[in-house]
């Protein structure tokens, strides 16, 4: 099966903006979760998205939203850019099970 | 609230050595463990979890809960084995869905 994709791989954005991400699940994976890497912060968990519904969602600002579409596809959305929204997302997928399947991430860069 | 904790940020050792890598949890339930591997300009990958036991590229990894440690550990490091290593936890209940909580992970380096 093919892997978790994540489109953009690399964004520039400047303060106040907004940006779109986008995640394509492995075929078959209902679940899809979102995490934010820093070099500060480490791996830190956003949302997760089941069946378009949201579960679960981590300590981070109203800014910070996401969706999940029928064919299990997710999107998350930064309003409102900062400086210290500067990371690499790292969308996962995974089956019923707790194991999670990482896509390559987006590295997004705020001027 | 649970945590991850690696307490070493960087790991040196020599091919042919053995090699542990200290996890240590704190989570009142019953956790899952896991190990992550990212190798240099690789994506996040599963290298183990504790509930499958098994052993992948030579690494095995051992849930203590008395200790609330899942070290990993692997007998004859290979140089191949360099990367980025990160413990995570998900726990059973409503509210965790969909989440790891990961430690700040180890690097290690191996030596020719």
């Amino acid at each position: 099966k093919a892997g978790v994709t994540q489109t953009p791989r690399y964004l520039i954005k400047t303060r106040g903006q907004q940006v779109t991400l986008s995640c394509s699940p492995i075929s078959g994976h209902r679940s899809v979760s979102w995490y934010q890497q820093t070099p500060g912060q480490g791996l830190q968990f956003l949302f997760e998205y089941f069946s378009e519904t949201q579960r679960n969602k981590g300590n981070f600002p109203g800014r910070f939203s996401g969706r999940q579409f029928s064919n299990s596809r997710s999107e998350m959305n930064v309003s409102t850019l900062e400086l210290g929204d500067s990371a690499l997302y790292l969308c996962a997928s995974s089956p019923y099970t707790d194991t999670q399947y990482f896509g390559p991430g987006t590295r997004l860069t705020v001027l | 609230a649970q945590r991850v904790t690696q307490p070493e940020k960087l790991l040196s050792v020599f091919k042919g050595a053995p090699v542990e890598l200290k996890c240590n949890y704190s989570y009142s339930g019953s956790p899952e463990l896991f190990w992550y591997v990212q190798y240099s300009r690789q994506r996040l990958q599963l290298l183990l979890r504790h509930i499958s036991r098994e052993s992948i590229k030579g690494f095995t990894a051992d849930l203590n809960k008395g200790e609330t440690s899942f070290h990993l550990k692997k007998p004859f490091a290979q140089e191949e084995d360099s990367a980025m290593y990160y413990c995570a936890l998900s726990y059973a209940g409503g509210t965790s869905y969909g989440k790891l909580t990961f430690g700040q992970g180890t690097i290690l380096t191996v030596h020719p």
